[in-house]
């Protein structure tokens, strides 16, 4: 089966530029999370997607947002990119939003500023 | 902001060597810990996800704990072999809000043959 699939693997853009990030979850998971993880810290969570609808969200600036499609797969769209926007995105998925439920990780999105 | 601290930082062991791990949490409201091992190059590895103090999981050499009371969680791993060699994470889920996950900074692990 395939496991959690993301693209592109790299993006370079400038500042002041818009990007989309794609995420396709595991065949029959319902939920979909975004990560943006820095060199040297821990991911740090951007949003949760369940059922096509935003479940939570973290501490970033509404310049990030995001959409889960009825296929379940999931977009993270950025506007106004700043230098500090340079990192690696994670989506991941799990069956459910229930508590014993491990999340799956794609191999991310490099995405670096210029 | 809710504190989640990993130590340590990083860690150089010897193949065969039996090593150990901490994640520290808040120990209110809690819902849930999670364990990831991340390969370089590769995508974070679920490990175990604990939600009753006292847990203890195991999955081959690696085993780990957990006491919510006191707000740390201990992996352990028996006869390191080189191919352990990655960062550790831990991700602690808050009861209440949105159950959002905060991930500790990894503990950094390097068995040398």
């Amino acid at each position: 089966d395939a496991g959690v699939t993301q693209s592109p693997t790299h993006l370079i853009k400038t500042r002041g530029q818009h990007v989309t990030l794609r995420c396709s979850p595991i065949s029959g998971h319902k939920s979909v999370s975004w990560y943006q993880q820095v060199l040297g810290q821990g991911p740090q969570f951007i949003f949760q997607y369940y059922e096509k609808e935003e479940r939570g969200r973290g501490n970033f600036p509404d310049r990030f947002s995001a959409r889960q499609f009825p296929n379940y797969s999931s977009e993270l769209n950025v506007n106004a990119l700043l230098l500090g926007d340079s990192a690696l995105y994670l989506c991941a998925s799990s069956l459910n939003r229930g508590m014993g439920q491990p999340q799956h990780f794609g191999d991310g999105t490099r995405l670096s500023i210029l | 902001i809710l504190n989640v601290e990993q130590s340590p930082q990083s860690l150089h062991v010897q193949e065969g060597d039996s090593t150990n791990f901490t994640c520290s949490f808040p120990s209110s409201n809690f819902y849930a810990l999670h364990w990831y091992r991340w390969e370089t190059a590769k995508s974070p590895e679920a490990l175990f996800v604990m939600t009753l103090n006292g847990d203890e999981k195991k999955k081959g050499r690696i085993s780990a704990t957990l006491n919510t009371k006191e707000g740390y969680s201990y992996l352990y791993i028996k006869g390191s072999q080189p191919e352990d060699s990655a960062t550790y994470l831990c991700a602690f889920r808050r009861a209440g809000g949105s159950y959002i996950p905060t991930f500790g900074r990894g503990t950094s692990l390097i068995v040398h043959p």
